[in-house]
């Protein structure tokens, strides 16, 4: 069935390196794209989003790539922190219909 | 105070109880869900409420029931569950229409445990 899913379900990065974590959808009629973060004993928390309209966002120290044509999408982290370990989601959503959520990629920050 | 709060973080209950969980949005928002997570799954898109009126039930058990009294308040009513409802369960609200659909603003859940 259609789903959006994600490439890998762990990522280990050293402190200070870049990261990239991806998500393909199934779905070329979905038009807006959410990055979730989820720490440990927490919710998810909102990190960036994206229209279909565009291709790239920026926000502080994330950016969100956005590639229609192959219907896949990348959450970009530089200098990563160790405050960034947690879970990754991506979630899509078409108009009218609810968010769908992958399954989460865990990233862990090494120093 | 934070924007969306749920109590009980942490709930341990027997399959004969009946209990309540409570979601309280002060984001001024009028969409409001329940979801469920459990481990090595996507989140659970379990209900959604619009303007205090239900408008998606994604095949959830009867034991599960939803009350939306206002806008700003989320109730799951919990009766008769099984060991396999143990997870954590998210509460979100939205704001819908408009300029469209904004990013859903989650809680951070009540762990359900059943004994």
């Amino acid at each position: 069935g259609e789903s959006v899913g994600l490439h890998l379900p762990t990522l280990s990065v050293q402190e200070g390196d870049n990261s990239i974590i991806n998500c393909a959808y199934s779905n070329s009629a979905s038009d807006y794209f959410i990055w979730y973060k989820q720490e440990s004993g927490k919710g998810p928390q909102f990190i960036i989003d994206i229209r279909s309209n565009m291709d790239k966002r920026q926000g502080q120290r994330v950016t969100v790539l956005l590639n229609k044509t192959v219907k896949h999408l990348s959450l970009q982290i530089a200098a990563t922190q160790p405050g960034d370990s947690a879970v990754y989601f991506c979630a899509e959503n078409r108009a009218g219909t609810a968010l769908i959520f992958g399954k989460g990629t865990t990233l862990s920050v090494s120093s | 105070e934070t924007g969306v709060t749920q109590t009980p973080r942490h709930l341990v209950m027997g399959m004969t109880n009946k209990k309540s969980l409570k979601c309280e949005q002060h984001l001024g928002h009028n969409a409001m869900y329940w979801y469920k997570q459990s481990a090595k799954k996507p989140l659970e898109l379990m209900f959604v409420y619009n303007f205090k009126e239900q408008t998606e039930n994604n095949s959830v058990p009867s034991r599960f029931s939803p009350e939306c009294p206002n806008s700003s308040h989320l109730f799951l009513h919990l009766h008769t569950l099984q060991p396999e409802d143990s997870a954590l369960y998210l509460c979100a609200s939205s704001q819908v229409g408009g300029q469209g659909r904004g990013s859903q603003h989650f809680g951070d859940g009540t762990r359900l445990s059943i004994l």
